[in-house]
């Protein structure tokens, strides 16, 4: 099975602030990943497919980039909405892996 | 609009059977792939298990396979997932969620709101 290990599991940061979470997998997935972002009591909201093509409606602060083994998440100018756990995942088609999730705080 | 929406979570024993519902709404059903996705309570996301859009491509977690059963009926554009022999680490919140693909499994694009499963005796 393909193991997803994101880091940080926590980062502190501030408005404004530009934050990179990387995530990397147990073998190449050529650029099968998602990313999500969760609130607390709500259900996860896609911001990310493919690696780094971004959903319809997020906002193009947050970009995605990576392929193979690595995998980075960045958002260029936190905002106070921003501040959420998120989630990468795999699909290779025929299972589906989460990361462990990286929780951002405000600083 | 899409919709999701879940049902059947409940208080059960160890060992009992449980089977959660999904209903969905607003798409073509029966043109994509469909999950089941569970958060303990403070954890993070597990895969459950996922089904295509004919049903020939199902898949599970080996933390289920083998006690859950995963379903569809495209006629009531509705999505089962049947949990036996459950266990107190199946204890969770279960979200259905819609894949963007209609074969193999891809991404989530839409979830609903969840169903919570508690396993204490």
């Amino acid at each position: 099975d393909i193991q997803m290990t994101q880091s940080p599991s926590i980062l502190s940061a501030s408005v404004g602030d530009r934050v990179t979470i990387t995530c990397r997998a147990s073998q190449s997935i050529s650029s099968w990943l998602a990313w999500y972002q969760q609130k607390p009591g709500k259900a996860p909201k896609l911001l990310i497919y493919k690696a780094s093509s971004l959903e319809s409606g997020v906002p193009s602060r947050f970009s995605g980039s990576g392929s193979g083994t690595e995998f980075t998440l960045t958002i260029s100018s936190l905002q106070p909405d921003d501040f959420a756990t998120y989630y990468c995942q795999q699909y290779d088609g025929y299972t589906i892996t989460f990361g462990q999730g990286t929780r951002l705080e405000i600083k | 609009e899409v919709q999701l929406v879940e049902s059947g979570g409940g208080l059960v024993q160890p060992g009992t059977s449980l089977r959660l519902s999904c209903a969905a709404s607003g798409f073509t059903f029966n043109d994509y792939a469909m999950h089941w996705v569970r958060q303990a309570p403070g954890k993070g996301l597990e895969w459950v298990s996922g089904i295509s859009w004919n049903s020939g491509n199902i898949g599970y977690a080996d933390s289920v396979k083998g006690r859950f059963t995963i379903s569809r009926e495209n006629a009531k554009n509705s999505l089962y997932l049947q949990m036996n022999s459950l266990r107190t680490e199946d204890t969770a919140l279960y979200y259905c969620a819609k894949d963007f693909n209609y074969g193999n499994y891809a991404f989530f694009d839409y979830w609903g709101q969840g169903t919570l499963v508690t396993v204490s005796s």
